[in-house]
């Protein structure tokens, strides 16, 4: 059965205290791994999409990467501002996402 | 521009009101998805149009009526909801539809039935 676990549920760092988010996935097929950030009450933001194993990806703070089992988000001297959920998603054979529950960060100034 | 627009941000309505959700993309996508999120859950897809032809349907009770007038504007037309139907509604929307493609959220409305 395709399964998506994020971990760990919540996340709580000092402001620049580096850190890392795990997604670990069962698919049969990967289509694609996809990141979103969600702040309460909003639609998730789009963050990353990864393909194919040993592909790594950056934008600001934040760097993904993917192997044949997880993902992960770097997360690299956080501020405050990046406080919000982080959810996975991948895609397979099938024509529908599979999330993961979240991984809610707070970041204290 | 990756943006997706949803109107109303709020909508409140009694269990006999009609009401509509509408959600506009400009990024020339052609697959359009509605999607249900209880607090502190990720989304739950309720349909997909792809090439403006309803594709999937997860399903969803009809008292939820999608409609998609053209490529760029998804509507959801409400009927007749439960209290349990309260939640936040999210459109999206994708290139094609392919399970490579990524998806983009709009902002959603909060939707509360009483």
């Amino acid at each position: 059965e395709d399964q998506v676990t994020q971990s760990p549920e919540a996340l709580r760092l000092q402001e620049g205290e580096s850190s890392s988010l795990n997604c670990s996935y069962t698919v049969s097929g990967l289509r694609g791994l996809f990141w979103y950030r969600q702040d309460p009450g909003k639609g998730p933001e789009f963050l990353f999409t990864l393909y194919s194993a040993g592909e790594e990806k950056e934008k600001e703070r934040l760097k993904a990467t993917l192997t044949k089992k997880e993902s992960f988000l770097h997360i690299t001297a956080p501020k405050p501002e990046d406080s919000a959920t982080y959810l996975c998603a991948v895609s397979g054979s099938n024509y529908q996402l599979i999330w993961g529950a979240g991984t809610k960060l707070i970041i204290k100034p | 521009d990756t943006e997706v627009t949803q109107t109303p941000k709020h909508l409140v309505m009694g269990m006999t009101n009609k009401k509509s959700l509408k959600c506009e993309q400009h990024m020339g996508h052609r697959a359009m998805y509605w999607y249900k999120q209880k607090a502190k859950k990720p989304p739950e897809l309720m349909f997909v149009y792809s090439y403006e032809k309803l594709s999937i349907n997860e399903s969803v009770p009809s008292r939820f009526s999608p409609e998609c007038p053209n490529s760029s504007l998804l509507n959801l037309h409400l009927h007749a909801l439960q209290p349990e139907d309260s939640a936040l509604y999210l459109c999206a929307s994708s290139q094609a539809g392919a399970t490579t493609d990524t998806q983009y959220f709009g902002p959603g409305t909060r939707l509360t039935v009483l």
